[in-house]
């Protein structure tokens, strides 16, 4: 089974500033790693993803995450956040080969502060 | 495109009464999923679907049923709500079949027992 943990519940920053969300998996097999964001009220949409290739992965947004295999990470990165960043994260695995169900971390709900 | 699409928005069930949540997407996906999301705990996966007249159990069933006798809809059933289903419900769906794409979600369905 795979499991995810997202290690901060919540980061405030003030805006300009980087960030950096964390997240860490466990699994057995190998395995595709997403991050999802949720503006309020509503559903979750792709930030981006990690299939196979480069490590480095980016979104048309600024944000960017690496895949550290060692590590068992894939952190979420900006260098400099907007106020229109304020929304939760979510970070979720799925097994290949599987039914493509994610397993999703708790979120991380990020806020920036002008 | 619509997307997906759920209904109802809202509900407040009385403890013991069923309903039914509506699901349905116009991308021609095959696979699609519910989640509950409860806060401070992230997504929970309740069934999945990878295609018609097929569905399986996800982390979460207890209490729930569903079917999918179309590509289109993937309705989720409560027979006798209970307070501990009190929850944010999403639909996704996705194409599945080896492709690992994004999972496109719905606007959620905020459900309270009382």
């Amino acid at each position: 089974a795979q499991s995810v943990t997202q290690l901060d519940s919540q980061v405030p920053v003030f805006e300009e500033a980087p960030v950096e969300l964390r997240c860490n998996y466990s699994s057995s097999v190998s395995v595709y790693l997403f991050w999802y964001v949720q503006y309020p009220n509503q559903g979750l949409q792709l930030l981006l993803k990690y299939l196979s290739g480069s490590t480095l992965v980016e979104s048309i947004n600024g944000f960017e995450a690496e895949f550290n295999k060692s590590q068992t990470s894939f952190h979420l990165r900006k260098p400099s956040v907007h106020i229109s960043d304020t929304a939760e994260y979510f970070c979720a695995v799925s097994r290949q080969g599987g039914s493509e169900k994610l397993v999703f971390g708790k979120g991380t709900k990020l806020t920036v502060n002008p | 495109n619509a997307g997906v699409t759920q209904t109802p928005k809202f509900r407040i069930l009385k403890i013991g009464q069923s309903m039914t949540l509506q699901c349905t997407q116009d991308m021609n996906h095959n696979y699609m999923y519910w989640y509950r999301q409860d806060p401070g705990m992230g997504l929970k996966l309740i069934y999945y679907s990878v295609g018609a007249g097929i569905t399986d159990k996800g982390e979460v069933p207890n209490g729930y049923n569903v079917s999918r006798s179309t590509t289109e809809d993937f309705p989720l059933r409560l027979e006798l709500a209970a307070p501990s289903q009190t929850s944010v419900y999403f639909c996704a769906s996705t194409w599945g079949s080896g492709r690992t794409d994004t999972q496109y979600f719905g606007p959620g369905t905020r459900l309270t027992v009382l």
